[in-house]
């Protein structure tokens, strides 16, 4: 969906390096979100935001922290990476309609690999 | 506890053939229930949800999904498969009660359709 989107799209770094990865979206909406993709696991929530100054872990926040600069900006930090960290990352947005169901959107995700 | 569970790795069918992907959930609530797709290097893509009302939804590229509060299940079907709906299948549950927005993702199912 390209009104969410993540930088940089793929990523080779070393372990206890610290990296950011960014979301942006134009979707207008204020609740963003932060998972993990690893085969066979599915996804897991890592963090959550549902406005600038509300943010919340996910079930697997460990070794992560998060930034939400602006309705528009969520970032998510390795401050120092470890292999295990290698995985496939999801932005999310998502706007409670009127019938709170939350549908989520997501971004195209950030290939990251720890060496 | 939320919880989501895709049976099956892998569904294989022939083109032409319907097709079922199945999931079941538990939810401590009522749920919402959606239907996410991988395409290959790309992000999820929402295909449909389930909110209240027809226990059949209709959704994107031709899918539908049966609701079945006794069985606690929401598989996801479509009538003639096309080799472009191979991807990887995510379903994901909410619990309509809650005021999080956070989804929980069952483990995804790869459906393969062959010509």
């Amino acid at each position: 969906d390209a009104d969410v989107t993540q930088t940089p799209r793929n990523r080779i770094t070393k372990t206890g390096k610290r990296i950011m990865l960014e979301c942006s979206q134009t979707k207008g909406h204020d609740r963003m979100y932060w998972y993990r993709q690893d085969p066979g696991l599915g996804l897991r929530l890592i963090y959550y935001s549902f406005d600038v100054k509300d943010i919340n872990k996910g079930e697997i926040s460990d070794g992560y922290s998060v930034s939400r600069q602006a309705q528009a900006k969520f970032s998510l930090s390795l401050e120092s990476a470890i292999p295990n960290q290698t995985a496939l990352y999801f932005c999310a947005t998502s706007d409670p309609d009127p019938k709170r169901t939350d549908t989520q959107y997501f971004g195209p995700g950030t290939r990251l690999t720890v060496l | 506890a939320q919880s989501v569970a895709q049976p099956e790795d892998q569904v294989n069918v022939a083109e032409g053939n319907p097709l079922t992907v199945k999931c079941t959930y538990s939810v401590s609530g009522n749920p919402y229930l959606f239907w996410y797709v991988q395409y290959p290097n790309r992000g999820l893509q929402f295909l449909l949800k389930y909110i209240t009302g027809d226990n059949l939804v209709k959704g994107s590229y031709g899918f539908e999904a049966e609701f079945n509060k006794s069985q606690t299940s929401f598989h996801l079907k479509k009538p003639s498969a096309l080799v472009s709906d191979s991807a990887l299948y995510f379903c994901a549950v909410r619990d309509r009660g809650s005021t999080l927005g956070r989804l929980y993702f069952g483990r995804g199912t790869q459906l393969t359709v062959w010509p």
